[in-house]
């Protein structure tokens, strides 16, 4: 099966830093990557879709420029968040879909905590 | 703009008991309807996707349905165990866009 994988699993950072996770689809070429975000006790909300060698479509409500979506290659997707605060404290997951399946493939998620 | 609504929020079972989760959406519009497992702190686990052109999927002791004319799609558990204790996630996927719903925690106790 298609499998996805994130890059930190969980993260803990000072307020005004910078924080990279990654995503990684291993066994196949995911055209399309998906950026989620859970806040505690709550359903996931898209943040953003990403096409490979485009820019990154963000959902409204969702900063741009605090959040930076890169999506360089056909396996690899990351998102940076940018001086970090504590509101900002949440559970990250990405997916990856392609042409050859009809749903997405999600990862395990990253957890983020600002202090 | 599609909203999905899960009803019951919570639900708490003893062990054995047949199960019945509802998930409705607003826009019958949809590619797919998506059912997941999450562990608490854990990301998702696909457990039954249903295409638009199909009424219900199958796998084990879990069966869901798909009614796009009403909005519904129901998601069934036979004999109900404590290791199917997890919150369980309807999405709707409008061509290559999920929308969540808030879940419905489930709990079975012994």
């Amino acid at each position: 099966g298609a499998v996805v994988s994130q890059h930190p699993s969980w993260v803990i950072c000072k307020s005004g830093t910078s924080v990279k996770i990654e995503c990684r689809s291993l066994d196949f070429q995911a055209t399309t990557m998906f950026w989620y975000r859970q806040f505690p006790k709550q359903s996931l909300m898209l943040m953003a879709t990403s096409n490979e060698g485009s820019k990154a479509t963000y959902e409204q409500g969702v900063e741009k420029d605090k959040f930076l979506i890169n999506h360089a290659s056909l396996t690899l997707s990351t998102l940076t968040v940018t001086s970090a605060h504590p509101e900002d404290s949440s559970f990250y997951i990405c997916s990856a879909g392609s042409s050859s399946y009809n749903e997405q493939f999600f990862g395990p998620g990253t957890r983020l905590t600002v202090l | 703009k599609q909203e999905v609504t899960q009803i019951p929020a919570a639900l708490s079972v003893p062990e054995g008991e047949n199960l019945v989760l509802n998930c409705s959406f607003t826009d019958s519009a949809i590619y797919n309807l998506q059912w997941f497992r999450q562990d608490p702190g854990k990301g998702l686990t696909s457990l039954l996707l249903i295409q638009s052109s199909q009424r219900e999927q199958t796998s084990g002791r879990l069966n869901a349905s798909l009614d796009k004319s009403s909005g519904r799609s129901t998601l069934y558990i036979a004999a109900s165990q404590p290791g199917d204790s997890a919150t369980y996630l309807c999405a709707a996927d409008g061509y290559n866009k999920l929308i969540f719903g808030a879940g419905t925690r489930l709990a079975v106790h012994p």
